[in-house]
């Protein structure tokens, strides 16, 4: 069974870059069978796609982020990275990886908030 | 802004039926697959339905899903307390860019 798990800062400046690992334990990050996410949700908000990262590198962002948003793997640790850059108060959010073309597995979700 | 809107709320009593419906348009649902998603009230959204009326294992079959040209259903049947939660539809979308969209989400209250 694929899990899971968040890790990075859980405050971030406005203007610096918000990065965010996910490391993933039961199954291998290099496997084909598996897309690499990152999903948010605003406090109090629905869900939104931030892109996904498949095992051959190919990356897909959603467009409204795309400027600001890098996602990589680093099959060495089995884990996968996500960095915001610029980001505001409207990057407040609890922050997902996901793996699974329909997201079928999450991680418990880490909340980063934005504020100097 | 999402582009899958679902009803922002929906109740009934134990033990009855309700229905969430998501609309999209042909560019999302109309050509891919759609999942559903349950959010109990702090925790992590958890695949419910996949490919439209798939279920993971371990999902009851009181939940169950379909999809017509550019909308799609969930069905939940047998209410019990414990699925008051937010359920989330999500498909790709393919109209500038491939994209994953959610819906707006649904409130579901056991009365």
């Amino acid at each position: 069974q694929l899990q899971l798990q968040e890790s990075g800062p859980g405050l971030v400046k406005p203007s610096e870059t918000l990065s965010l690992t996910c490391t993933v334990s039961g199954g291998s990050i290099s496997s084909s069978s598996y897309y690499w996410g990152w999903i948010r949700q605003p406090p109090g908000k629905g869900l939104e796609w931030i892109g996904s990262i498949y095992y051959s590198g190919s990356t897909y962002y959603n467009p409204s982020l795309k400027s600001r948003v890098t996602i990589s793997v680093d099959t060495s640790k089995n884990q996968f990275s996500l960095k915001l850059s610029s980001v505001t108060a409207a990057d407040t959010a609890v922050y997902y990886c996901c793996a699974g073309a329909a997201a079928e597995y999450w991680g418990q979700g880490t909340l980063v908030t934005v504020s100097s | 802004q999402s582009v899958l809107t679902q009803p922002p709320s929906v109740s009934a009593a134990p033990g009855q039926k309700v229905t969430i419906s998501c609309s999209g348009s042909s560019s999302n649902i109309g050509n891919n697959y759609v999942s559903w998603y349950q959010q109990l009230p702090g925790t992590a959204p958890k695949l419910l339905i996949y490919d439209n009326n798939k279920r993971p294992s371990g999902i009851p079959d009181r939940f169950s899903g379909s999809k017509s040209g550019t909308s799609a259903t969930l069905g939940i049947t047998g209410l019990q307390t414990g699925d008051e939660a937010d359920y989330y539809c999500g498909t790709w979308d393919s109209s500038l860019s491939a994209l994953f969209v959610f819906g707006t989400g649904t409130k579901v209250t056991v009365l």
